[in-house]
């Protein structure tokens, strides 16, 4: 059973703190993506790797980094959270045009 | 302009209908076109894809690409209560990113 997860379902931080959202996949994929889902706007991308050390910024990458040191795992920083960042945040990875999601992290920042 | 754009709806049949669903896209690089479905409080799940223009049905899903129009559909044949669900289009082409329309939420009703 192939596998996306998300370190979290659930965070809830402050304004200006430094967060991480971890995200692994076991399919040995070499795209890895970070979405933001908000309503009515569908999923954005905020930056994606197609290997190891390898980014590119997606449309909406201001305020944010990502970090992919190994193959199964992509990283996303929020280097100094601020409120409009509350958001749901999606993994994925894939291989050509099938991709497999996490769960998702809903993430509050207050 | 999106480079994806989808009506988010929302939209309700009555149990067995037949459902179409629609979005258009701009970047003519896009070669892969996916539809996901999302149910409340979980991750996009692959309903199907297409390669290029053409047609591809699945059981009661028909999913159709026309790259001269830039224009793709998703149509669900004797649509059932357990359809109600928020549907993606997603593209993806050579430079690996995958763009998403908004998704458009859809109620089957009994």
């Amino acid at each position: 059973d192939v596998k996306v997860t998300q370190s979290s379902r659930y965070l809830v931080k402050r304004t200006g703190e430094k967060v991480f959202l971890e995200c692994v996949q076991d399919m040995d994929h070499e795209n890895m993506f970070w979405y933001r889902q908000d309503p009515g706007l569908g999923l954005r991308l905020i930056y994606f790797s197609y290997d190891v050390k390898m980014k590119e910024k997606g449309d909406i990458p201001e305020g944010y980094s990502v970090s992919r040191e190994k193959k199964e795992r992509f990283s996303l920083i929020l280097e100094s959270a601020s409120t409009n960042q509350t958001s749901m945040y999606l993994c994925a990875s894939s291989s050509l045009a099938e991709a497999f999601f996490g769960q998702g992290t809903r993430l509050t920042v207050v | 302009q999106k480079e994806v754009e989808q009506d988010p709806g929302p939209l309700s049949v009555p149990e067995g209908a037949i459902v179409s669903l629609n979005c258009t896209y701009s970047n003519s690089a896009f070669q892969y076109f996916m539809w996901y479905r999302q149910y409340s409080r979980k991750g996009p799940e692959l309903l199907m894809y297409t390669y290029s223009s053409g047609n591809k049905e699945d059981g009661r899903f028909t999913a159709q690409v026309d790259k001269s129009s830039k224009y793709i559909s998703l149509f669900i044949r004797d649509s059932q209560p357990s359809d109600s669900a928020t549907y993606l289009c997603a593209m993806t082409g050579n430079n690996n990113d995958m763009r998403f329309g908004a998704g458009t939420r859809l109620t089957v009703k009994p």
